[in-house]
């Protein structure tokens, strides 16, 4: 079984949309994160979610919310596209915040033409 | 805020031992990681320094000191399977905060 699993492996969409990432982790981890990790391919951590609790929200646009229904998963939704919105998005999770080892998804390629 | 560096790339042969170096700047440390990511995959855990010292893990070994603001990660006897990007991330405000550095690409020539 996947421990941390993404959909979709690749989203391809025009500017000015609205799309949603979904992600899912069976670990039984407290902590959940997004990360986005450009052409330069540094990884910038975006949210993390700590029983369903927003405990890091870094300088994201606001076109950018994590919506976490359950401990298990952590969505992000995105608005109003943009070109520079064209990275890899991934998801993780650990059982601390912070503290022990993250377990990556395999990562969303989004593509905002 | 935090700062964190690291060398751009590297080439080493197979068989030989390469040394990547992270040094960091950051408020309330707690704790240093350091992640492998192949081309188009997502990052997998390597190893973790909260303490002063070298964590030696199989081939890979990690060394921390944090009055320098100072690790490295040790890889032996290089296979071509290593050939990655490194990653080296800090916990810092007392575990509030995790920021990865820009990654080392490590290339592994036969």
């Amino acid at each position: 079984d996947t421990a941390v699993s993404q959909t979709p492996k690749y989203l391809v969409t025009q500017m000015g949309n609205d799309k949603s990432i979904k992600c899912e982790q069976n670990l039984g981890h407290d902590t959940m994160y997004w990360y986005k990790q450009d052409s330069k391919k540094f990884l910038k951590i975006m949210f993390s979610y700590n029983n369903k609790e927003l405990i890091i929200n870094e300088t994201v646009p606001n076109r950018f919310s994590p919506k976490s229904p359950d401990k298990a998963h952590l969505n992000l939704h995105i608005n109003s596209l943009e070109l520079g919105d064209s990275a890899v998005y991934f998801c993780a999770s650990s059982q601390d915040p912070a503290l022990s080892m993250q377990y990556f998804g395999p990562g969303t390629r989004l593509t905002v033409l | 805020g935090q700062n964190i560096d690291q060398p751009t790339e590297m080439t080493a042969t197979e068989g030989a031992i390469v040394q990547i170096n992270c040094t960091y700047q950051t408020s309330g440390f707690n704790g240093l990681f350091w992640y492998q990511q192949h081309a188009g995959e997502a990052p997998t855990f390597l190893s973790y320094n909260v303490l002063d010292g070298l964590e030696e893990k199989g081939r890979f070994s990690s060394f921390l000191s944090r009055s320098k603001g100072y690790s490295y990660l040790l890889l032996k006897e290089l296979q071509m399977k290593d050939s990655a990007s490194y990653l080296c991330a800090v916990t810092d405000n007392y575990g509030q905060n995790f920021v990865f550095g820009p990654g080392t690409r490590l290339s592994v020539l036969p």
